[in-house]
């Protein structure tokens, strides 16, 4: 079976530190991969997704970079993390292919607090 | 993709159906109806989707009206496990560009 695991599950980093979250998928080949941002409240915003390695299309303009250096692995970054890139994080994914059917698992979320 | 509108919030009394609309007046033909719904601190969950027929799978029915413009979701027999964010999102099939944008959702409270 597949499954997703994503980490670290909490961060608290300081104004203009680095940021890294990893995102691995187990079970499945070529998925298509997603980062979301959920802010104070509800409402998840589509940061970045892939369709394959090394493809990368941004949502919105922001602070922060996703890389796929691997078929199933997503890293989100960020050179200087601001106030307002605290947040929950989501890692997804979906199966690739032209037969997808829509759906969307995902993953248990990193909680990203900037002091 | 299309927009959706939800109520902010419902509450159902535990052991009801919970029935949860939707509006998506601009919806096109190819788009499809997707529920997902997201208990606190988790990650959101797939529930159902459709076209133009209804469907119903062990979590919940999902009935779309004629002209598409509306959908309803129902969870047959609530329980307190179903309070969570509920999202109705429209959006085209994946091979002809789709994503899932989230909006709002409603936030259903299920009572004992």
């Amino acid at each position: 079976s597949q499954t997703i695991h994503q980490w670290p599950a909490t961060l608290v980093q300081p104004v203009g530190s680095p940021l890294s979250l990893e995102c691995t998928v187990e079970g499945t080949s070529n998925p298509n991969l997603y980062w979301y941002r959920q802010a104070a409240g509800r409402g998840l915003q589509l940061l970045f997704y892939s369709v394959g390695i090394g493809q990368i299309s941004s949502e919105v303009p922001q602070n922060l970079s996703a890389s796929r250096p691997q078929d199933r692995q997503f890293i989100l970054s960020s050179k200087k993390l601001l106030l307002s890139d605290s947040g929950f994080y989501l890692c997804a994914w979906s199966p690739g292919g032209g037969t997808n059917t829509g759906e969307l698992f995902f993953g248990e979320g990193s909680r990203l607090t900037v002091l | 993709d299309a927009k959706t509108t939800q109520p902010p919030s419902m509450d159902c009394a535990e052991g009801r159906a919970a029935n949860l609309p939707c509006n998506h007046s601009t919806i096109s033909g190819n788009e499809y109806v997707y529920w997902y719904r997201q208990i606190h601190s988790q990650g959101p969950q797939y529930i159902i989707h459709g076209l133009k027929n209804n469907e119903t799978n062990e979590m919940a029915s999902l009935i779309i009206t004629e002209d598409r413009k509306s959908s309803t979701l129902i969870l047959p027999h609530a329980t307190l496990r179903d309070t969570a964010v509920y999202y109705c999102i429209v959006r085209l099939a994946h091979n002809q560009g789709g994503k899932l944008i989230f909006g709002q959702g409603t936030e259903l409270s299920v009572k004992p």
